[in-house]
């Protein structure tokens, strides 16, 4: 079945570039997303991408897709203290019955060190 | 972005007794909810898929008699969980996707913590 996989924990330093990276099953997957989480909050959709899409850029949130690898990353550009939360990688399901449900990773939990 | 409410925000009941939570699309109508659940440090576990006007879709495993979802409205979704008990704490979350949305990104809400004593 569909799998999500991504590192448990990150730490950075304040300023610093925070790279989070997500890999994934489903090579039928059509979009990709993250997802920020702070401690006791919901979901908060980050960005996007399209899968026939590269590359992504956001403000100081850069997106990477290697579709060919299956394999996702976030870049955080001059990390804040209030980044620091769990980040969720996560693809859409196309199988079967599905209605397009998303496919969560075990979410990344970065720590930003002043 | 697209505004999903969820209430309560917490809540605390005794084992045996039932309790509903309601997910609200604010500014957009959804023809499409989404139930999940969450255990501390742990992802997001989807329980079950609601359709306004339709029977839910449940995920393998979750006790559809025991998560009561009924989805009337399109802004408006309900998550009733039927005589409580302690293994039922939880974080429970709702998302709402916007047919609107080529992307058809869901959008969360902030989430409801139910302990059960």
């Amino acid at each position: 079945g569909e799998d999500v996989e991504q590192s448990l924990f990150l730490s950075v330093r304040e300023g610093d570039s925070s790279v989070i990276n997500c890999t994934y099953t489903d090579s039928s997957s059509t979009y990709l997303y993250w997802y920020k989480q702070e401690p006791g909050a919901g979901l908060q959709l980050l960005t996007y991408i399209f899968s026939n899409m590269d590359m992504k850029q956001d403000q100081r949130l850069t997106v990477l897709l290697n579709k060919k690898d299956k394999h996702l990353s976030l870049r955080i550009a001059d990390t804040q203290t209030g980044d620091s939360a769990i980040y969720f990688c996560a693809e859409r399901a196309y199988y079967g019955g599905s209605q397009g449900n998303l496919i969560f990773g075990k979410g990344t939990k970065l720590s930003v060190k002043p | 972005g697209a505004v999903v409410s969820q209430h309560p925000s917490w809540v605390i009941c005794k084992s045996g007794t039932s309790v509903k939570i309601e997910c609200r699309s604010l500014d957009f109508q959804a023809t499409t909810m989404f139930w999940y659940r969450q255990f501390p440090k742990q992802s997001l576990m989807l329980m079950a898929t609601s359709n306004e006007g339709s029977k839910a879709t449940y995920e393998q495993g979750v006790e559809k008699d025991k998560f009561l979802i009924n989805h009337a409205s399109l802004t408006l979704s309900t998550l009733t969980v039927t005589s409580a008990h302690p293994e039922d704490s939880s974080f429970y979350i709702c998302s709402a996707r916007d047919p609107g949305v080529p992307a058809g990104e869901q959008y969360f809400g902030p989430g409801t913590r139910l302990t059960v004593t």
